[in-house]
């Protein structure tokens, strides 16, 4: 089971549609990531929270809104995605103290775009 | 740029065989390489961490080498069995701790 939980495990959204999804961990990381990932291909950094701050937005467009509401969550808010937006996205947390510390992943929410 | 590139891109071997998985990269100022399986549809599993000052780490029948000179790693695998086919995934970690992920191994054992 991994420690990164995030929800909902599917979602499917028209483009005027207003969403968001979560991810939580309790292990006292406190860098945490956005990653996304299209079928077949290596996952892509979207944006790291560094002590509940952003500190890399990896030119996301602004239908993508990352928020921080405290060491344990992260979520993304998301609206008037379009179909391209359709993929796996992944929650990572790491230990942010620790150059180079490992990340760890949750399991991924299935986004889909109608 | 790093760029992370895994060779090759697909593998199928039958039960039981021992076999490699390679992994380049081309900035070797890193801090730490590590190696994720992932299952289809689903999220990474860390599999090993090598730090950028050790030479390898070993977990049960896996074996990760680290090369930082020559910006090379291999993930040895002994004894496949079906349970290990799934997408193998390198990444290095820089000091911004992001990690670029290499393009993967698509492994089949077949029974």
């Amino acid at each position: 089971d991994t420690e990164v939980t995030q929800t909902p495990k599917h979602l499917v959204m028209g483009m005027t549609n207003k969403k968001s999804l979560k991810c939580e961990q309790h292990m006292g990381h406190r860098a945490m990531y956005w990653y996304k990932q299209k079928a077949k291909k290596p996952p892509e950094l979207m944006f790291v929270y560094s002590y509940e701050k952003l500190s890399i937005n990896e030119s996301v467009p602004s239908r993508f809104s990352p928020e921080c509401p405290n060491s344990s969550l992260l979520n993304l808010h998301l609206h008037a995605l379009q179909p391209e937006d359709s993929a796996l996205y992944l929650c990572a947390s790491s230990q942010a103290s620790g150059m180079g510390s490992p990340l760890h992943f949750g399991n991924g929410t299935r986004l889909t775009v109608t | 740029k790093q760029e992370v590139t895994q060779i090759p891109a697909a593998l199928s071997v039958p039960e039981g065989e021992n076999l490699v998985l390679n992994c380049s990269f081309t900035d070797s100022a890193i801090y730490n390489l590590q190696w994720f399986r992932q299952d289809p549809g689903k999220g990474l599993t860390s599999l090993l961490l090598i730090q950028s000052s050790q030479r390898e780490q070993t977990s049960g029948r896996l074996n990760a080498s680290l090369d930082k000179s020559s910006g090379r790693s291999t993930l040895y695998i002994a004894a496949s069995q079906p349970g290990d086919s799934a997408t193998y995934l390198c990444a290095v970690i820089t000091g911004a701790n992001n990690l670029f992920f290499g393009t993967g191994t698509r492994l089949t054992v077949i029974p």
